[in-house]
This record gives C-alpha cells, sequence and structure tokens, in this order.
C-alpha cells in the first residue's frame, strides 16, 4: 500500500540558509500534518492543513511557513536556519481531519542538518 | 495538561523474556490512545491503538488495555525477539487533532 512518502531524505543546510521539505501524503488523504523530532527527543506538533486550509498551529517558529496545495502535497519552508533546527521532520496524513482519534501514518522523515 | 509520561531509561532485555513499558496520562477529557514504534533510522509506525476506557489494543504479539481509573496504557508482550529492539512512544490525542508524545524507550533486546 501506499504511504507517506517525504523527500529529501536527509538535508545539509549551513546556517542562515533556506530549506524546502517535501510530503506527498497517501492518496485520498486530505489531512497532513507536521512533527519535528529533535535528537532524542518525542515528537513535537508544528502545523496541520485539512484541504488546503492551516486547521492548527503549534510551536512553529515564525521563521517557518508551510501550505498545502491543490493536489493535497505539502510543504515545509524553513528559513535563517539555525543550529537547533537540525532534527529529524516528519509529515503524517489521515483523512477527514479525524487523525489523531484513530492515529495518522507517518512518513519516514527527513533529517535536516544545519552546520 | 496533555502530557504523557514513560518510564525512565532504556530497557534491556534478554530474547524471550517479558517486556512491559508504563505509560500514562494526564487525564483531560477522553483521549485516544497509541503505541507508535521507530526502529533505527525510520520513521514512526503505528503499532497499536484504543479509542475508549477497556478497550485492548494488540498488534504483533503487543498489547495495552486504556485503563481509564489509573490513567494508564501499558504495553505489554510476552516473548520479546532481537527484532522488537526499537524505541517506543507512547502517545494521546489531544486538541484539534494533535498528537502528545511521551519521551519514548529504547528497547534493546539481547540474543
Amino acid at each position: 500500500a501506499a504511504g507517506v512518502i517525504q523527500s529529501p531524505r536527509h538535508l545539509i543546510k549551513e546556517k542562515r540558509e533556506t530549506a524546502t521539505l517535501k510530503c506527498y501524503p497517501i492518496p485520498r488523504h486530505d489531512t497532513v500534518y507536521w512533527y519535528q523530532q529533535g535528537p532524542g527527543q518525542d515528537p513535537q506538533f508544528l502545523i496541520s492543513f485539512y484541504e488546503k486550509m492551516q486547521s492548527d498551529k503549534g510551536s512553529i517558529p515564525d521563521r517557518f511557513s508551510a501550505q498545502q496545495f491543490s493536489d493535497y502535497h505539502s510543504e515545509l519552508n524553513m528559513s535563517s536556519l539555525e543550529l537547533g533546527d537540525s532534527a529529524l521532520y516528519f509529515c503524517a496524513s489521515s483523512s477527514g481531519g479525524t487523525g489523531s482519534n484513530y492515529g495518522y501514518t507517518f512518513g519516514s522523515g527527513t533529517r535536516l542538518t544545519v552546520v | 495538561g496533555n502530557s504523557v509520561t514513560q518510564m525512565e531509561g532504556p530497557v534491556t532485555l534478554s530474547e524471550e523474556a517479558f517486556l512491559t513499558i508504563n505509560c500514562t496520562y494526564t487525564a483531560t477529557g477522553y483521549p485516544s490512545l497509541f503505541w507508535y514504534v521507530q526502529y533505527p533510522g525510520e520513521g514512526l509506525q503505528l503499532l497499536l491503538k484504543a479509542t475508549k476506557a477497556d478497550d485492548k489494543g494488540s498488534n504483533k504479539g503487543f498489547e495495552a488495555t486504556y485503563r481509564k481509573e489509573t490513567t494508564s496504557f501499558h504495553l505489554e508482550k510476552g516473548s520479546v525477539q532481537v527484532s522488537d529492539s526499537a524505541v517506543y512512544f507512547c502517545a494521546r490525542s489531544y486538541g484539534n487533532n494533535r498528537l502528545a508524545f511521551g519521551k519514548g524507550n529504547q528497547v534493546v533486546v539481547i540474543p
């Protein structure tokens, strides 16, 4: 079965650069979630989209922005990168905006390293 | 709050041993509860879930029962294998479709 696809798998950027992470949800899923997992930490909710509209916002820095496109894929844009942004970024998807009741499906993540 | 607490520290045990990982949650509302597993270098995989009190989630020999009276969702497996070595996260639903995770437990199974 098709899963959530994230790209790239690994990304190395320098401080103050910009990064774009992409997420392709499971077909027919209309809701996308982004989480950040720092080294040795639990995942933290960043932001979510339902039917191309932002549905919830968590601890996402102002330097980050995200959107969901007409084909339901989502992109997380990160500017003025800092060393502390180094983390594993997960995308997840669900159908109907009720994923947290039944458990979302996560992608394999993008590991961002800022040097 | 909407926190999830897992027992401290890694868990090291021998193959075929009994595994228990404790998880408690704050009793705000009626959350759904989950266990996710993360194998080295990989993403989070949903292991099992329970959506209401007294539900038992089970998968691949793992089980957890939603205990409202003790606000717990402990994970158990009767006989672990080396391939079960991974990090296990307990999670609860909250707010507008979010998940709150515990700190995770590294499980190492020795042959």
